[in-house]
């Protein structure tokens, strides 16, 4: 089974603050999405990043695949109330998704 | 366009009771999901359908049953409901394996 470790768990900043989330794992990922969940919600696609090394902005979102494929992060910079929700990164397989726990993200106005 | 959609929205049920979740998705998507999240442990899934008239489990399985009714449906069901059963689910679509899921709104199920 291969497992996403994300960290941190939670995180609760200013708003206008950077942060940065991370997404490792043993295993090498043919590509790897991040999924941003608002309460009460399902997930959301925020991207999928597929080449290692590969770096895509979002905005004020910056995702990094890490060299091996084994690991990523989410760069956040000047967070807004509205970046509030949980975090997700998922392995792609042939058939499924692999789900990390996650990192709940609270940015106080 | 609705996307996918899920019913109920909220379900209180008895140790022992049986029920039935339902999905249905309007984006001709091939493959299906259904998923639990339960508080620190991120989604899991429980059965998939990579596509119609295929069924396969995911980690967590037992306990649930399902049904690849058509293209368009994908149906849970719980024969004999257990506390340990209680949680948020999810139903999820998407055109092919590695392509992007798109989610319900969720079903949640408590379980006395």
């Amino acid at each position: 089974t291969q497992l996403l470790e994300q960290s941190p768990q939670f995180l609760s900043i200013q708003e206008g603050e950077n942060l940065t989330v991370y997404c490792n794992s043993s295993s090498v990922f043919s590509s790897l999405q991040w999924y941003r969940q608002e309460p009460g919600e399902g997930p959301v696609l925020l991207v999928t990043v597929v080449t290692g090394g590969e770096v895509k902005k979002l905005k004020r979102l910056t995702f990094q695949f890490g060299d091996a494929r084994k690991d990523s992060s989410l760069h956040i910079t000047a967070a807004q109330p509205g970046d509030t929700g949980l975090y997700l990164c998922a392995g792609v397989g042939s058939y499924q998704l692999t789900f990390g726990k996650g990192t709940k993200l609270s940015v106080i106005p | 366009n609705a996307g996918v959609t899920q019913t109920p929205k909220f379900q209180v049920l008895k140790t022992g009771q049986s029920m039935t979740l339902q999905c249905a998705q309007d984006m001709n998507h091939n493959s299906m999901y259904w998923y639990r999240q339960d508080p620190g442990m991120g989604l899991r899934l429980i059965y998939y359908s990579a596509s119609e008239g295929t069924t396969d489990k995911g980690e967590v399985p037992n306990g649930y049953n399902v049904s690849r009714l058509n293209k368009r449906e994908f149906s849970l069901r719980l024969e004999s409901a257990a506390p340990s059963q209680t949680s948020v689910y999810f139903c999820a679509s998407s055109r092919g394996g590695a392509e992007t899921q798109y989610f319900g709104p969720g079903t949640r199920l408590l379980v006395l």
